[in-house]
Formats: structure tokens, C-alpha cells, sequence
């Protein structure tokens, strides 16, 4: 199957720094890729979704200016946790489908955890 | 609101049993619906997909129901394994995909 790549797979950083999540689509094109958050024991919350070469919608409650999304081809996307607090720590998965009407495919999650 | 709601937050059955997991929804109508895998620490992975106009989709020991009219899906794993333990999501999908909450099975020996 398709292999959607998350990088780093764990960072622990101090309140008030910026973190930035990569998600590389390795063998498929992706012109929409979905970021998510998980908390411990809860299910994936869609936080935004990620268009190549356009403004990334965000879902209601997120905040825009808080994480960033850069969709600059068609094989990466990147979230930039800005000023993370350590209500930010949580469990963020990128997600991608060659065919936008098919499974997705997932990253292998990035633990933030914000000291 | 649209919800998306799995049954039951877990599930413990005996090895050999049949495993169902339910996932109901409310205000949505979706294209598809998908059944995710999950294991701690780990992105989810697909499992089984269907549309709108299927009724049942099958795959080894997994089958899938799709009931438009009730807004429900059943999940099944027949002949259930110690290594069938996880926690499995439904997502509803048209332009982009919402999970339910996931259901933890764990299957004992």
C-alpha cells in the first residue's frame, strides 16, 4: 500500500517555542492531506485539511494562527505548533489518500510534549 | 451536530468468538464508511471500505455492514485471536474523514 510519512516521531520542547510536524507522501501524490490530534484514550479529531498550493481549512475551534499548515507540493505538508503551550502536548497523525475517495493512509504520529 | 458513536468503549470476548462492533451516526450522510485499525502508540490502518450502495463487504475474517436507513454499521472478526486486541475506528467520509471514538477490543486466550 500507499506510505505516508510523519517526521519527527517525538519531540519534547519548552512553553512558548514552535514546533514543526513534516508529512511526506513517499509513492503517491497527495493534493489534500488531513492533519488530526489524539489524546490519550480518544478518538482522532480532524483539525484541518491541508491543500497543495492553497490556504488549508480549518475545522471549527481550531485555531489558524496557532497551527500553521503549509502545503507546498504535492508530497509534503507541515504543521508548525506556534508559542506551544503544554495544553498542546497530545498526539498529531497526518493522513493522505492516493485516491481521494479511498482509504487513507497514515503517518506514524508525532508525540508533542511541551514542558 | 453530526456524531458519530461506537457502541461501546470496549469489548472483551474469548478467542474463537465472534467479535460485533457497532458505529452509529446522526446528521450525515456519508459517500462511504471505513473501519480503521489502531494499536497504542501507532497511526491507524485500513481495514475495510464501503460505499453507500453496499450492504456487506467481507475480507478474511472481517465483514462489514452498512445500513444507510438505520445510519449504522456492524463490524465483525470471526473466529477472533489474542492478536485481533486494538482499538478500532469507524470513519464516515465524503470530502474528508470524521472518526468515532473507537472501541477497544482485547481478545483472551
Amino acid at each position: 500500500g500507499a506510505v505516508v510519512s510523519q517526521h519527527p516521531s517525538w519531540v519534547i520542547c519548552k512553553s512558548g517555542t514552535s514546533v514543526k510536524i513534516e508529512c511526506r507522501s513517499l509513492d503517491f501524490q497527495a493534493t489534500t492531506m488531513f492533519w488530526y490530534r489524539q489524546f490519550p484514550k480518544q478518538s482522532l479529531m480532524l483539525m484541518a485539511t491541508s491543500n497543495e498550493g492553497s490556504k488549508a481549512t480549518y475545522e471549527q475551534g481550531v485555531e489558524k494562527d496557532k497551527f500553521l499548515i503549509n502545503h507546498a507540493s504535492l508530497t509534503l505538508s507541515t504543521l508548525t505548533v506556534t508559542s506551544a503551550h503544554p495544553e498542546d502536548s497530545s498526539f498529531y497523525i497526518c493522513s493522505a489518500a492516493p485516491d481521494p475517495t479511498g482509504e487513507l493512509f497514515f503517518g506514524e504520529g508525532s508525540r508533542l510534549t511541551v514542558l | 451536530s453530526q456524531k458519530i458513536e461506537q457502541n461501546s468503549e470496549a469489548l472483551n470476548i474469548q478467542e474463537g468468538k465472534t467479535a460485533t462492533l457497532t458505529c452509529n451516526y446522526t446528521n450525515y450522510s456519508p459517500a462511504y464508511l471505513q473501519w480503521y485499525r489502531q494499536d497504542p502508540g501507532r497511526g491507524p490502518v485500513f481495514l475495510l471500505l464501503i460505499r453507500e450502495n453496499e450492504k456487506e463487504k467481507r475480507k478474511e475474517r472481517l465483514k462489514v455492514t452498512f445500513d444507510t436507513t438505520l445510519k449504522q454499521s456492524l463490524f465483525h472478526i470471526t473466529a477472533s485471536q489474542p492478536a485481533d486486541s486494538a482499538t478500532y475506528l469507524c470513519a464516515l467520509g465524503n470530502n474528508d474523514m470524521r472518526f468515532g471514538a473507537g472501541t477497544r477490543l482485547t481478545v483472551k486466550p
